[in-house]
């Protein structure tokens, strides 16, 4: 129930084409969706996030689309660029408790030039 | 605005040894959670610490043990080394744990 499940594990686009990355969720108590993106030699860096009350956030070229109810959200980077080669994670966080994060996997992007 | 410092970056121990990794977070931040990261995998949650206090844990032995200081700064102890210890470990701070995190890049340990 504490699981993140993430997909695809790799991801190759071609530059200037749609990357888009899956999770799913169990636990309807988590309330803070994070998306992540590591480079190689790195920690995570926080890219976007969004809570259940809404469906879906744009900034920039990444969205979030957020279905509550199919317990499942999605990272759609438009426009996809080299300089977006990178790990993506996805994780999930509750209020109660104190925001203990839990990861997904990962999914490794590769955006041909 | 420096952001969350880990010491030191790489480190070779032998399995049975003891370790001592350290994290000072980024200004404004009061909370602190550790994770390990094996290669090509997702982090995984070691434990958080607020109010110098152990708030949460993950499913680790307690061979991996904290400890936060009055400054917020956080230090990760690992007793009796095992080669699967071996990974890249995080720490990542926030306020009052909320919202996203801010992640060091790592303190890289390698059990021989």
């Amino acid at each position: 129930q504490q699981q993140v499940k993430q997909s695809p594990q790799s991801l190759i686009v071609q530059k200037g084409g749609i990357s888009i990355i899956n999770c799913a969720y169990e636990n309807t108590a988590f309330d803070y969706f994070p998306w992540y993106q590591q480079f190689p030699g790195k920690g995570p860096a926080l890219l976007i996030a969004i809570r259940p009350d809404v469906s879906e956030k744009k900034e920039g070229r990444f969205t979030i689309s957020f279905n509550k109810s199919a317990k499942q959200f999605s990272l759609h980077i438009m426009d996809s660029q080299p300089g977006d080669s990178a790990t993506y994670f996805c994780a999930a966080s509750m209020s109660t408790g104190g925001f203990k994060t839990i990861f997904g996997a990962g999914t490794r992007l590769f955006v041909k030039a | 605005d420096a952001g969350v410092t880990q010491s030191p970056t790489h480190l070779i121990k032998t399995r049975g040894q003891q370790v001592t990794l350290r994290c000072s977070p980024k200004s404004g931040h009061d909370t602190v959670s550790w994770y390990q990261q094996a290669l090509g995998q997702g982090p995984q949650f070691i434990f958080q610490y607020y109010e110098e206090e152990e708030r949460q844990r993950g499913n680790f032995p307690d061979r991996f043990s904290g400890h936060q200081f009055p400054n917020y700064s956080s230090e990760l102890n690992v007793n009796a080394l095992l080669l699967g210890d071996s990974a890249l470990y995080l720490c990542a701070s926030s306020l009052g744990g909320r919202g996203g995190y801010t992640f060091g890049s790592g303190t890289r340990l390698t059990v021989v």
